[in-house]
């Protein structure tokens, strides 16, 4: 069977390595996807999205992947840096105008 | 183009008083969403204002409750604060002409602290 990554509440990165952190949604019908990331006493950022017609998209360092079949969505970060270091958040959006968050993984760079 | 905007940035209060917290949204969105945050539930949606309307509500009681100008600023107020209200609550802004598809944009929050 498909192997699919688990969500950690935290995850340790050795700088200049890549990061993969985990979600798994809950909704089927969940049609938009965000991922956020939220530092010390700040609020959520806003960092890539997808559609559910998609199952991959790329920005500036990072990938968002999509796995509609079981449910799941990665966020890779190439090359961790110590500003990454954060909360990162994933989100659905089923309609009614809300979003739906995941717990959340601490991200911590190691210099 | 200025953020969303939270006054104020920290607060607080006591058991039993009630509260108001204020949000401007991007300029031009005319979405106003707010969500609660601890360290136990996490993002927790609490309602979701367009125009003037509340189109969408979560699961708060009704000690909670908020409203939209007819400039998209927002304000929520809790009543008879509970210590359980201590949380960070955070405004979302988004243009708001769909119910899906839209990225949200938040601001720093209000943090309070209910004592």
């Amino acid at each position: 069977g498909e192997s699919v990554g688990l969500h950690l509440p935290t995850l340790s990165v050795q700088e200049g390595d890549n990061s993969i952190i985990n979600c798994a949604y809950s909704n089927s019908a969940s049609d938009y996807f965000i991922w956020y990331k939220q530092e010390s006493g700040k609020g959520p950022q806003f960092i890539i999205d997808i559609r559910s017609n998609m199952d991959k998209r790329q920005g500036q360092r990072v990938t968002v992947l999509l796995n509609k079949t079981v449910k799941h969505l990665s966020l890779q970060i190439a090359a961790t840096q110590p500003g990454d270091s954060a909360v990162y958040f994933c989100a659905e959006n089923i309609g009614d105008y809300k979003l739906s968050f995941g717990a959340g993984t601490t991200v911590t760079v190691r210099a | 183009k200025a953020g969303v905007t939270q006054t104020p940035r920290y607060l607080i209060k006591t058991r039993g008083q009630q509260v108001t917290l204020s949000c401007s949204p991007i300029s031009g969105h005319r979405s106003v969403s707010w969500y609660q945050q601890t360290p136990g539930q996490g993002l927790q949606f609490l309602f979701e204002y367009f125009s003037e309307t509340q189109r969408n509500k979560g699961n708060f009681p009704g000690r909670f409750s908020g409203r939209q100008f007819s400039n998209s600023r927002s304000e929520m107020n809790v009543s008879t604060l509970e210590l359980g209200d201590s949380a960070l609550y955070l405004c979302a802004s988004s243009w708001g002409y769909t119910s899906t598809n839209e990225k949200l944009f938040f601001g720093s929050g209000t943090q309070l602290s209910v004592l």
